[in-house]
């Protein structure tokens, strides 16, 4: 079965810097899907950065960004220039090219300080 | 383009009611999943209906079920509520298919039961 880990239940960051969340994932499968999801207090649930598996380069969206290493099943995000309004659960998940169900990590929730 | 809607937004009932929940997926996506997010158990699939059929389910028991119809709405419905049905629960529309790049997240239905 598939598993989604975050191993970082909370995290901090000053505003303006750089912080990394971290995801690990366990799969048998070679094609799949890796997203972060953002979850305010608002609890809406906003796509952050989507990464193919089958791509090697990581995916970026303006100050969010991937490191993806396929063969160690790791998938973090780097958020760059921390703003306020990045504070957030952020969720880790997986879904098989073959599925259309989401595995979900635990998530982080991410403080930024002004 | 309208997103997702779920309603209501807030639900109180009692145990042992049933309650039915509504989710309108955006314009020309066919598949809606379900998900119920608690703060012990985190995200967990309960089911996805594509075209008017349940393609997949969670590990829920069987008081969970939901249809869909030929617009693709969708409601879920849970019978003889428990304390511990008390959760968020998300819809989530795609445009169709196996390999969903991309599910976008309605802002959940909060039910508390008492």
């Amino acid at each position: 079965a598939q598993t989604v880990t975050q191993s970082q239940p909370e995290m901090s960051v000053q505003e303006a810097e750089t912080v990394t969340l971290s995801c690990t994932y366990d799969t048998s499968e070679s094609d799949y899907y890796l997203f972060w999801y953002k979850q305010p207090p608002s609890r809406q649930m906003i796509l952050v950065i989507r990464q193919e598996a089958y791509k090697q380069q990581n995916a970026t969206e303006n100050r969010f960004s991937v490191n993806f290493q396929k063969a160690a099943k790791s998938f973090s995000l780097k958020i760059s220039d921390s703003q306020l309004g990045d504070a957030a659960m952020y969720f880790c998940a997986y879904v098989s090219n073959t599925g259309n169900q989401f595995y979900f990590g635990t998530g982080t929730s991410l403080t930024v300080i002004p | 383009k309208a997103g997702v809607t779920q309603t209501p937004r807030y639900l109180i009932k009692t145990r042992g009611q049933q309650v039915t929940l509504s989710c309108s997926p955006i314009s020309g996506h066919r598949s809606v999943s379900w998900y119920q997010q608690t703060p012990g158990q985190g995200l967990q699939f309960l089911f996805e209906y594509f075209s008017e059929t349940q393609r997949n389910k969670g590990n829920f028991p069987g008081r969970f079920s939901g249809r869909q119809f030929s617009n693709s709405r969708s409601e879920m419905n849970v019978s003889t509520l428990e304390l511990g049905d008390s959760a968020l629960y998300l819809c989530a529309s795609s445009v169709a298919g196996r390999g969903t790049t991309e599910a976008f997240f309605g802002q959940g239905t909060r039910l508390t039961v008492v």
